[in-house]
């Protein structure tokens, strides 16, 4: 079966620090993977999309960055992070256009 | 560009009372339509979708939805609510591209 992995679960930066947070999913090849945003009152905004290695779809420019270095694997970055940047971040992965997502557990990040 | 409506921020219901959020959206071709639903402190999950067919959709726990083409809406309904049905629902289209976009999510309360 598949499964998806998503870490650091809690995360608190300060502001201008770096940011790295990690996707994984088990048991599938070639998945689409995404990140997205969940901010209080404003639903689920998607972030990045990847549907191969090293190809990245950004959706909303901003001091945000996505990597997918190997085929099951999606990491959002930032090199200095802002106060606007806290939120609940999402990975999701999905195999084909009629199939729902399958969501990671998420992270909750706080910048301070 | 594609966008997703949800125009109810925050519905209370009491147990057994019945249940429609609206979803609309804003796409002329083809669709794939989900709603989604996020109890407290739980992963997002899938509650149901529509691709083709019947455009009335069963989901599970009760909930059903429908797809009226001419309204671009897909709302979401049930006809009893429970206390266990409080969560944050969101619908999302996907119109054949990669990736899928969500509505703001509504709130439901199910006072008991």
């Amino acid at each position: 079966s598949q499964t998806i992995h998503q870490w650091p679960a809690t995360l608190v930066q300060p502001v201008g620090s770096p940011l790295s947070l990690e996707c994984t999913v088990e048991g599938t090849s070639n998945p689409n993977l995404y990140w997205y945003r969940q901010a209080a009152g404003r639903g689920l905004q998607l972030l990045f999309y990847s549907v191969g290695i090293g190809q990245i779809s950004s959706e909303v420019p901003q001091n945000l960055s996505a990597s997918r270095p190997q085929d099951r694997q999606f990491i959002l970055s930032s090199k200095k992070l802002l106060l606007s940047d806290s939120g609940f971040y999402l990975c999701a992965w999905r195999r084909t256009g009629i199939e729902g997502y399958t969501f990671g557990s998420g992270t909750r990040l706080t910048v301070v | 560009a594609q966008s997703v409506s949800q125009h109810n921020h925050h519905v209370i219901l009491s147990e057994a009372a019945s249940l429609e959020l609206g979803c609309n959206y804003s796409y002329g071709g083809t669709v794939n339509l989900f709603w989604y639903v996020q109890y407290p402190g739980q992963h997002l999950q899938l509650l149901l979708k529509y691709f083709s067919g019947d455009p009335l959709v069963k989901g599970i726990k009760g909930f059903e939805a429908e797809f009226i083409k001419s309204k671009f809406s897909f709302n979401l309904r049930k006809p009893s609510v429970q206390w266990s049905d409080t969560a944050e629902y969101f619908c999302a289209v996907n119109a054949g591209n990669n990736d899928m976009r969500f509505g703001a999510g509504t709130r439901l309360t199910v006072k008991p």
